[in-house]
């Protein structure tokens, strides 16, 4: 089986910058990828890495080292609309499934 | 990416009754996939929908419990049987949107409560 770990929640202020660890171990490699996903709503796609390194959009950045199975997404200048889930997710082969973590709650404050 | 709709977005149901969710792509995909988010949890990978096919299921999940269909490039149906109240969850259909990333794209879901 595939095994994604990633902490359950995490707290910080607006404006400031986050970091949410993902470590894997799976059968396989075929990209990582980082959704968001708001309260009662589908989640939608921030990034994805398949090379190690640093991948940067925006606000957002993704880093990825294959050899330590880890990655990380790097949320900065914190909104209150960034409030949300962030699920990590590992596809492990060409046939495009994913095996997702259980999700990292992040709550902005004021 | 196509745009995802599904239908109901949400329903109460009793135990032992069925419920078939419908998933329509406003243009043709390859593949659709469907998945389960249980209250509280992450998605979990139910099967792969197969056009013209008999659709490829995921360890834990069985074709008598969750019948799908694919009966064309844009449609598919996955159907909840024989209710319990640990079926509530919401039911999420995607599909692969190409290019360099390939990343899967969700429609909005079916909130499913069982009672």
């Amino acid at each position: 089986g595939q095994n994604i770990d990633q902490p359950t929640e995490m707290t910080a202020t607006e404006g400031a910058i986050v970091q949410i660890n993902c470590t894997y171990q799976t059968s396989g490699f075929n990209g990582l990828f980082w959704y968001q996903q708001h309260a009662g709503e589908a989640p939608t796609f921030l990034s994805y890495n398949v090379l190690d390194g640093l991948e940067e959009k925006g606000r957002f950045s993704s880093f990825l080292s294959r050899s330590k199975g880890y990655s990380y997404l790097l949320l900065k200048e914190l909104q209150m609309k960034d409030s949300a889930s962030y699920l990590c997710a590992v596809r492990v082969s060409n046939d495009y499934k994913l095996s997702f973590g259980a999700g990292t709650t992040v709550t902005v404050r004021a | 990416s196509a745009v995802i709709s599904q239908k109901p977005s949400r329903d109460i149901c009793q135990r032992g009754t069925s419920l078939t969710i419908q998933c329509q792509v406003d243009s043709q995909v390859t593949m659709m996939f469907w998945y389960r988010q249980q209250p509280g949890q992450s998605l979990t990978l139910i099967a792969t929908a197969n056009q013209g096919s008999e659709a490829t299921y995921e360890s834990g999940f069985v074709i008598d419990k969750f019948p799908i269909s694919r009966p064309n490039l844009t449609f598919s149906t996955l159907t909840v049987s024989n209710m319990s109240p640990e079926d509530s969850s919401i039911y999420l259909c995607s599909h692969p949107v190409g290019g360099r990333s390939n990343e899967q794209f969700f429609g909005p879901g079916t909130r499913l409560t069982v009672l």
